[in-house]
Formats: structure tokens, C-alpha cells, sequence
């Protein structure tokens, strides 16, 4: 059974910092991994999507990596900004392509 | 573009009571198509999913069930509400080929 892991659970840094958060997953596996937001009582956000045979993604200010062979992926953030303050997930695809497990994320607040 | 749509966006219900929330897509055709929930502090928990119209596959047994009876249309039920089945309620979608999951904005159910 897949696990998905987040650490660490809650993360507040400053203004302009560079970040990153982390995901690991116990099923190496994997048919896809995506990194989402989701701010508070609202739904999630897809950020960014990476396939199996891909080694990274790049959205903006966002980079998300992954190393399907440790089974661990990172979400990196340049130059934060109050704005990002959210909460982020992770979710591996195994299995049929139709299910996603999810990690139970981060709580980022970006502070001015 | 595609677009989803889910409501109602919060609900109070008292326990025993029936439930129906209904959850639409826009602008695809045949996708997967998902409920999941999250309670308080926890992951999101993945409860039914559809890859067809009357196609629906449970994840965890519960007071719970779901329905497809258009393409784009996915509908969450009971026939009589427990307090557990508080929670936020997500729908999202995804196209055959395991693209991005996408979500809706959700509802907050709350049985009192």
C-alpha cells in the first residue's frame, strides 16, 4: 500500500526566502506525482505535474524534482512572498491510473 | 476550457438526515471522475471514483455512495447522515490518460 509522507508538517520563513518542501512515497512505482495548494476552505490547486520517466518541472518560481528510485520528490519556491503562504500537497498516481494517494501536507506561512 | 462545478459550497444537516451533493464538468468528455474527503487535521481520503457513466468503484466501505448518471455529472449521497460524515468534501476530474488532477471548491458539510 502506497504511503505518502510530508516534512515537515508546518514551515513559516520570511519574506524572499527560497524554500523547499518535501515529499517521500514508500512505492517507488509511480505513474505520475503532483504538487498542489490549497488555501484554507477552499479546493486544491494543481501546481505541477511530473511524470515518471521526468526528473523535474518548472512553473514560475516553483520547481518540483523527482527521484522516483528513493521515492522522494521537493517542491522548491524562489523568492517567497506572503502570497504563497498556503497549505501544499503531494500526491503520487500508482497502480491504475486512476487513483492518487496523497501526503497530508505542508502548512507554509510566508511572513513580511 | 475545462471547468468544474460543485455545490452546494457549505451544508448543515442534522444527523439522519439525506445528502446530495452534485458535482459538474465542463468543456471534456468521458473523464475520471473522483470524491474525496478531508476531515480536520487529516490527508484527503479518497471515497468513490468513475471512469464511465455508471461506472463507480468505492474505496472505503461507509454510510456513503455514489452515482454517475451523465458523463460530466457525479453525485455523493446518504440515505441517512452520522455525525462522522462531517467533513469537506472535494470532486475532481482528470482526462483518461492520467493528466492533472483537478479540483472543485468544495463542500463543507457539517451533522449536527
Amino acid at each position: 500500500k502506497q504511503e505518502v509522507t510530508q516534512i515537515p508538517a508546518a514551515l513559516s520563513v520570511p519574506e524572499g526566502e527560497n524554500l523547499v518542501l518535501n515529499c517521500s512515497f514508500t512505492d517507488s512505482a509511480i505513474y505520475n506525482l503532483q504538487w498542489f495548494r490549497q488555501d484554507p476552505g477552499k479546493g486544491l490547486t494543481s501546481l505541477l505535474l511530473i511524470q515518471s520517466s521526468q526528473r523535474e518541472q518548472t512553473s514560475g518560481r516553483l520547481n518540483a524534482s523527482l527521484d522516483k528510485s528513493s521515492g522522494r520528490s521537493t517542491l522548491y519556491i524562489a523568492a517567497s512572498q506572503p502570497g504563497d503562504s498556503a497549505t501544499y500537497l503531494c500526491a503520487v498516481r500508482t497502480g491504475t491510473a486512476s487513483k492518487l494517494t496523497f501526503g497530508t501536507g505542508t502548512r507554509l506561512q510566508v511572513t513580511l | 476550457s475545462q471547468t468544474i462545478h460543485q455545490w452546494p459550497a457549505t451544508l448543515v444537516q442534522p444527523v439522519g438526515s439525506p445528502l446530495s451533493l452534485e458535482c459538474t464538468v465542463e468543456g471534456t468528455s468521458n473523464p475520471n471522475l473522483y470524491w474525496y474527503r478531508q476531515a480536520a487535521g487529516r490527508g484527503l481520503q479518497l471515497l468513490f471514483y468513475s471512469v464511465g457513466i455508471g461506472q463507480i468503484s468505492s474505496e472505503v466501505p461507509q454510510n456513503l455512495s455514489a452515482s454517475r448518471p451523465q458523463d460530466r455529472q457525479f453525485i455523493l449521497s446518504s440515505k441517512k447522515l452520522l455525525l462522522s460524515d462531517s467533513g469537506f468534501y472535494l470532486c475532481a476530474w482528470s482526462n483518461v490518460d492520467g493528466s492533472p488532477l483537478h479540483f472543485g471548491n468544495g463542500t463543507r458539510l457539517t451533522v449536527t
